[in-house]
């Protein structure tokens, strides 16, 4: 099992810049996936192998991995962006796939 | 590109089994590697395993083997996910999945189905 350790809440005010950390040990040698997930909707995926955006997603939206931590930073935060976060990687030893608990982002 | 529809939600009895369905459309059926995610209410996403129908290879996690089963049916392009001898832990949305850009990931969704297990 590999855990992935995510802040349960992160606030921030409109137009400012949130960071949501996803920590793992040595996740840096893993890609990190990101996900949206607004409610009564299933994920979205808006960040994949780290730092490439997906179809569709602004570029406010950026990921980097470094150590034992992922980040996805959002930039410019607009209310719509309000929503559950979750990271998500693939082992490769036990070709599983986990997912961190997931970091609600409340756009204040 | 292929999309993903699944069925509605469903109540069952503790000790029941839910079958739930999820309909490709487009791209190609046969190729298509799809997994299950559950998320139960006010909780995370959970990766259940998954369904390669090309190799007829199904893998579940330590928590659902033996009582989860993922099928296809190639005649209607549809998924399958059965969960059997439910209890009230087992409550929550079930998501079919799949990769686009790369099998490490899941691009595609289905929009969840929701199980609620109640006597």
């Amino acid at each position: 099992s590999y855990v992935l350790t995510q802040p349960p809440s992160v606030s921030v005010a409109p137009g400012k810049t949130a960071r949501i950390t996803c920590g793992g040990n040595n996740i840096e040698t893993r890609s990190v996936h990101w996900y949206q997930q607004k409610p009564d909707q299933a994920p979205v995926v808006v960040i994949y192998y780290d730092r490439d955006r997906a179809s569709g997603i602004p570029d406010r939206f950026s990921g980097s991995n470094s150590g034992n931590t992922a980040t996805l930073t959002i930039t410019r935060v607009e209310a719509g962006d309000e929503a559950d976060y979750f990271c998500q990687v693939w082992d490769a030893t036990t070709d599983h796939y986990f997912f961190g608990y997931g970091t609600k982002l409340t756009v204040l | 590109q292929v999309q993903l529809v699944q069925s509605g939600a469903e109540v069952k009895k503790p000790g029941s089994s839910v079958k739930v369905s999820c309909k490709a459309s487009g791209g190609n059926f046969n190729t298509f590697i799809v997994n299950w995610v559950r998320q139960a209410p006010g909780q995370g996403l959970e990766w259940m395993g998954r369904l390669i129908p090309v190799l007829d290879l199904a893998n579940y996690t330590q928590s659902f083997q033996g009582r989860a089963a993922f099928t296809a049916d190639k005649s209607t392009a549809t998924f399958y996910m059965e969960l059997r001898n439910l209890r009230s832990e087992d409550s929550a949305v079930y998501f079919c999945a799949g990769p686009t850009l790369a099998p490490i990931f899941f691009g595609l969704w289905g929009q969840g189905s929701r199980i609620t297990v109640s006597s």
